[in-house]
């Protein structure tokens, strides 16, 4: 099946770092979204992208739909400490009519204060 | 908007026993809502996705007869684990879709802790 290869795996920061981590793949996806868990809860919705070479800011938040559909990128800048948590991206096949969404293995990020 | 309500959000069970984790759209209705799986430090693992009024599609290698899921309602998804082992423990999430948000409206609940003794 379709696969998400997130990078990197864990990041350990300096409050007020950029950080950026991102997903690739050898398939095309229709949607791109970026979600964060906290410990104990489900994934939140941060960003949605929804075509090829779309940009989208949310506060710090920044994502793009990568032109060729089989990557993006999430951008947080100026971290802060309650930006810790696991940050997971997901996309859409673009079979019709599932609805499923494929998730990559997430970014742990810690932030220190 | 776009509220899903998962219950319990922990439960702890004896081997052997069955436990019902429910799944509700608070302010939308869904005639789709997925169960996923999610083990300590990984992703999320879809299981299945619950059809309301209709029987539910399995993921490959996931026993239905073992978590049974039920979509009576456009706004409540069940899901069964019976004869739960300690095996079963694990983490469970159920999202939907509010297809009435017009772009991609896909929430997750808040999970349930299953754990078995």
């Amino acid at each position: 099946g379709q696969q998400l290869n997130q990078s990197p795996q864990s990041m350990f920061i300096q409050e007020g770092e950029d950080v950026s981590m991102n997903c690739t793949s050898s398939s095309i996806f229709n949607t791109w979204l970026w979600y964060k868990q906290d410990p104990g809860e489900g994934p939140v919705l941060l960003i949605a992208l929804y075509k090829a070479g779309e940009l989208t800011s949310n506060g710090r938040l920044t994502a793009q739909f990568g032109i060729t559909r089989k990557d993006s990128f999430l951008n947080i800048s100026a971290s802060i400490p309650s930006d810790v948590g696991i940050y997971f991206c997901a996309g859409e096949p673009p079979q019709g009519g599932s609805e499923k969404l494929v998730f990559g293995k997430g970014t742990k990020l810690t932030v220190n204060p | 908007g776009a509220v899903v309500s998962q219950h319990p959000s922990r439960v702890i069970c004896k081997s052997g026993t069955s436990v019902k984790i429910e799944c509700r759209s608070l302010d939308f209705q869904a005639t789709t809502m997925f169960w996923y799986r999610q083990f300590p430090k990984q992703s999320l693992m879809l299981m299945a996705t619950s059809n309301e009024g209709s029987k539910a599609t399995y993921e490959q290698g996931v026993e239905k007869d073992k978590f049974l899921i039920n979509h009576a309602s456009l706004t409540l998804s069940t899901l069964t684990v019976t004869s739960a082992h300690p095996e079963d423990s694990s983490f469970y999430i159920c999202s939907a879709r509010d297809r009435g948000r017009g772009r991609y409206g896909y929430t997750f609940g808040s999970g349930t802790r299953l754990t078995v003794v």
